[in-house]
């Protein structure tokens, strides 16, 4: 159980296009999903918090305008990366928390590599 | 604010042999929890162990266990009889009891089981 998906799994995209990722939580309602940006070799950094039918809260430095979220169901949160530059490319990951899950008890999806042309 | 520092970017092990992986963190909370993940080459994040703050029993998981030292706010894993399936990356992680539970992560350690 607890089981969350990504898709796509990869993507590539040219310069100045939108690229949607979906994170769904497969077996459980997710009252909150993460997304996480990872740099190779590096550690992952969060980005923002979605609360099922609230906005996100965005991390200090984190543009919103740029990193459309929306978690519109208890299963379902979509990033969208708005008219992205190669400096967006990255892994991107999201998790999510069940609703009676424990503290800091998240589970990861397999993560989405976005490479802009 | 919140710092995980994992000192060792890399590690290797030979199989079958005992390592021990090392972290501290801060932070002027009382009650919190921290975790180890695992990140294989699949990429996928896998929890690995759990340990909360408030408990002074050390947490153990097969051939994965911890010592935690709160006071020197150390939480180091150690991994035995290592396999060559251990070979990953391992983070640290800390998030608050209460609150939206983020997770805060150290920079990793890159393990490699030797065969």
């Amino acid at each position: 159980g607890a089981v969350v998906s990504q898709h796509p799994s990869r993507v590539i995209c040219k310069s100045g296009t939108s690229v949607k990722i979906e994170c769904r939580s497969l077996d459980f309602q997710a009252t909150t999903m993460f997304w996480y940006r990872q740099f190779p070799k590096k550690s992952l950094m969060l980005m923002a918090t979605s609360n099922e039918g609230s906005k996100a809260t965005y991390e200090q430095g984190v543009e919103k305008d740029k990193f459309l979220i929306n978690h519109a169901s208890l299963t379902l949160s979509t990033l969208t990366v708005t008219s992205a530059h190669p400096e967006d490319s990255s892994f991107y990951i999201c998790s999510a928390r069940r609703l009676a899950g424990g503290p800091g008890e998240q589970f990861f999806g397999p993560g989405t590599r976005l490479t802009v042309l | 604010a919140q710092t995980v520092t994992q000192s060792q970017p890399e590690m290797s092990v030979q199989e079958a042999e005992t390592v021990t992986l090392s972290c501290t963190y801060d932070t002027s909370e009382n009650n919190y929890y921290l975790f180890w993940y695992k990140q294989p080459p699949s990429r996928q994040m896998i929890l690995v162990i759990r340990q909360e703050a408030y408990k002074q029993q050390n947490a153990t998981e097969n051939r994965f266990s911890v010592n935690f030292q709160k006071a020197a706010k150390s939480f180091s894993l150690k991994i035995s009889d290592s396999q060559l399936g251990d070979t990953a990356m391992y983070f640290c992680a800390f998030t608050f009891r209460t609150g939206a539970n983020n997770l805060f992560f150290g920079t990793g350690t890159r393990l490699t089981v030797i065969p």
